[in-house]
């Protein structure tokens, strides 16, 4: 069975300062998708960025970046010029292709940004 | 609509009462799934469905919980004889696959907020 591990329960980050997010999975299957949402105080999940196993280059999208290491199975969310807007929970997830796109999720990471 | 709707956003049962949550995906997105967040707790898989294919049940908690999908798009989750510990958020997301190398997105509603007193 897969398993997403998130060590860090709270962080804070100076506004406009870069910050990373931990996420280590665990899985037998060579193929399979990674994936961070932001779950702002409202409850609605929010995708962020998706990485695939079979991906040779770590995915961006904006001010999001994935730091993927395949060898040390991390996947670690890095957020460059934060805002304040940022503040939010932080779910890392992971679906195995043979699967279906059912996600697995980790217990996530609380960011608050500060002035 | 624009995203994933899910109604009501909030409900207070009574122990006991049964109750029924509402998604309608995206449209066009041929994947739909049910997910649970308690306080204090992560994210737990109860259900999905993709097209005609028999939904994949395998996280429902009980048999008090059930779900179906009619014709290909509107859902409802069903719970019978709520407990206390059914009080959580349910959210329900969809995506345009299933069995996706590429990672389609999954996109989430908003939520429905039960609480069970």
């Amino acid at each position: 069975a897969q398993k997403i591990t998130q060590t860090q329960p709270g962080m804070f980050v100076q506004e406009k300062e870069a910050v990373t997010l931990d996420c280590t999975y665990d899985t037998s299957d060579p193929s399979y998708g990674l994936f961070w949402y932001k779950q702002p105080s409202s409850g609605e999940m929010i995708f962020l960025i998706y990485q695939g196993s079979y991906d040779q280059q770590n995915a961006t999208e904006g001010r999001y970046s994935l730091n993927f290491q395949k060898a040390r199975k991390s996947a670690n969310l890095v957020i460059s010029a934060s805002q304040l807007g940022d503040s939010a929970m932080y779910f890392c997830a992971m679906s195995l292709t043979g699967g279906g796109n059912k996600l697995t999720f980790g217990t996530g990471t609380q960011l608050k940004v500060e002035l | 609509g624009a995203g994933v709707s899910q109604s009501p956003s909030n409900k207070v049962t009574e122990k006991g009462k049964d109750v029924e949550l509402r998604c309608d995906p995206i449209s066009g997105h041929t994947a739909l799934y049910w997910y649970r967040q308690s306080l204090g707790q992560g994210l737990e898989f109860l259900i999905y469905f993709q097209g005609n294919s028999a939904p994949d049940k395998s996280g429902l908690p009980s048999d008090r919980f059930s779900a179906e999908r009619t014709g290909g798009s509107v859902s409802t989750l069903t719970i019978q004889r709520t407990q206390q510990e059914d009080s959580a958020v349910y959210l329900c997301a969809s995506s345009l696959a299933y069995r996706s190398a590429s990672g389609n997105t999954i996109y989430f509603g908003e939520g429905s907020w039960l609480t069970v007193v």
